[in-house]
C-alpha cells in the first residue's frame, strides 16, 4: 500500500523559517510527481506546486511562487516544503499527495498543521 | 488560471437519495477532471479521474460524467458514509486548480 507520511504539527512565530516533510513508502518515489496542497482553516483546497523528484523539475502555482520552496531528496524518498519567514496568513494544514499517471492525486499524506502566531 | 465553479455549495439529502454535484470550468478541459471527497479532519480521497473513471475501492453508486466545460458527480443512493465535502480538480494545465467545494449533509 502506498504511504505518504508527513512531519508533525508546527507552531512558529511570524518571521521564523520552517521546513516540513513528506516521506513516501511502498512505491518507487523517484518516478512520481509529489504535489503540495494548502487548506486554510475552514476553507477549500489550493494547489501550491509539485516536484518530480527524479530530475527536480518543479511547477509552482503563481499564487505561491516566491513564497515557498519545494524540494526533494530521493535518497530518503522525501519531499519538502519550506518557508524562509512565515506569516500569520500561512496558518493552514498542508497536505502532500502523489500524482499518478493521469495527473491526479491518488494517495495523500495525513496533513501537517502549521500555526504562525505571535 | 482555469476557474472551476461547483454547484451547489451545500446540499442536504436523505439516505437513499440521488445526489448530483456540478463542476463548470472557465474554459474547455477535455476530460482532465477529478473528484475528491474530504471528511472533517482527514485528507481528501480520490473518487473519480479522467471525468468518469472510478478509482479502485470507490463504490459503484458513485459516478462521474462530462467533458469540455461541464461535469457532474452523481451518488445514486446516498449512504451515511457519503457525508463530507466534495471537490473537483482540473489537471488540464498548470496551475492545477480546485473547485470551491460542495458540502454534503445527511438529513
Amino acid at each position: 500500500e502506498v504511504q505518504l507520511v508527513q512531519s508533525g504539527p508546527e507552531v512558529k512565530k511570524p518571521g521564523e523559517p520552517l521546513k516540513i516533510s513528506c516521506q513516501g513508502a511502498s512505491y518507487y518515489f523517484s518516478t512520481h510527481w509529489i504535489a503540495w496542497v494548502r487548506q486554510m482553516p475552514g476553507k477549500g483546497l489550493e494547489w501550491m506546486g509539485a516536484i518530480y523528484a527524479s530530475d527536480s523539475s518543479i511547477r509552482y502555482s503563481p499564487s505561491f511562487q516566491g513564497a515557498v520552496t519545494i524540494s526533494a531528496d530521493t535518497s530518503v524518498s522525501t519531499a519538502y516544503l519550506q518557508w524562509r519567514g512565515l506569516r500569520a496568513s500561512d496558518t493552514a494544514t498542508y497536505f502532500c499527495a502523489r500524482v499518478n499517471a493521469y495527473g491526479v492525486l491518488d494517495s495523500w499524506g495525513q496533513g501537517t498543521p502549521v500555526t504562525a502566531s505571535s | 488560471d482555469i476557474q472551476l465553479t461547483q454547484s451547489p455549495s451545500f446540499l442536504s439529502a436523505s439516505i437513499g437519495d440521488r445526489v448530483t454535484i456540478t463542476c463548470r470550468a472557465s474554459q474547455g478541459i477535455s476530460s482532465f477532471l477529478a473528484w475528491y471527497q474530504q471528511k472533517p479532519g482527514k485528507a481528501p480521497n480520490l473518487l473519480v479521474y479522467a471525468a468518469s473513471k472510478l478509482q479502485g475501492g470507490v463504490p459503484s453508486r458513485v459516478s462521474g460524467s462530462g467533458s469540455g466545460t461541464q461535469f457532474t458527480l452523481t451518488i445514486s443512493g446516498l449512504q451515511p458514509e457519503d457525508f463530507g465535502t466534495y471537490y473537483c480538480q482540473q489537471v488540464y494545465n498548470y496551475p492545477r486548480t480546485f473547485g470551491q467545494g460542495t458540502k454534503v449533509e445527511i438529513k
